[in-house]
């Protein structure tokens, strides 16, 4: 069974600051991996996604994440945070094209000036 | 990218009443679409799996009969909470994979959310 653990309920940053949100996942089959963003009262925004190839993903708004098979981990990073950064962040893993996805229980981002 | 829209985004309804929220991809064929129901401060926990042209798949501990599902359409799922009580309030989320195309990469899209509120 796949399941995602996001280390960390909450993280708060200033300003500018890097911006680090913990992913590690469980799964028995090489996953599908991604980022999505929420906003209150909003659906999901996807922020980037690992299917296969170069382990670094790029994604929108500045972000990136790496996937470590060895470590089984798909953190998320942003070299200086933004104040419309402040959001939920939702890692998801699936481990095949059109199935559902299994979500962590999310990372609340909050930015501080 | 595909998208998904759902409706209506907010509803109240009385307590014993049901609501009906609809899921339309727009711009694809969904022959299937996936149901998430997001309580408070928490995450997405799937609810069912509803398939076009036949029946739902339930998630454990998902009253089937209480969470009606019907999948008429390549673009239309609707969810249906039936007898709706205080407990069902919640933010219901429906998303769907758009499998066209040479490159599947396991991405949802998901619709803009619908929060259900029973008094």
């Amino acid at each position: 069974a796949q399941s995602v653990t996001q280390l960390g309920s909450h993280v708060s940053v200033s300003e500018g600051a890097l911006v680090l949100l913990r992913c590690n996942y469980s799964s028995s089959v090489p996953p599908y991996l991604f980022w999505y963003v929420q906003y209150p009262n909003q659906g999901l925004q996807l922020l980037l996604k690992y299917t296969t190839g170069a382990t670094l993903v790029k994604g929108i708004n500045g972000f990136e994440a790496e996937f470590k098979k060895s470590e089984t981990s798909f953190h998320l990073t942003k070299p200086s945070a933004h104040m419309s950064d402040a959001a939920e962040y939702f890692c998801a893993v699936s481990n095949q094209a059109g199935t559902a996805l299994i979500f962590g229980k999310g990372t609340t981002l909050s930015v501080s000036s | 990218g595909a998208v998904v829209s759902q409706h209506p985004s907010r509803v109240i309804c009385k307590s014993g009443t049901s609501v009906k929220i609809e899921c339309r991809s727009l711009d694809f064929q969904a022959t299937t679409m996936f149901w998430y129901r997001q309580f408070p401060k928490q995450s997405l926990m799937l609810m069912a799996t509803s398939n076009e042209g036949s029946k739902a798949t339930y998630e454990q501990g998902v009253e089937k009969d209480k969470f009606l599902i019907n999948h008429a359409s390549l673009t239309l799922s609707t969810l249906t909470v039936t007898s709706a009580h205080p407990e069902d309030s919640s933010f219901y989320i429906c998303s769907a994979p758009d499998v066209s195309g040479d490159s599947h990469t396991g991405e949802l899209f998901f619709g803009e959310g619908s929060r259900l509120t029973v008094l």
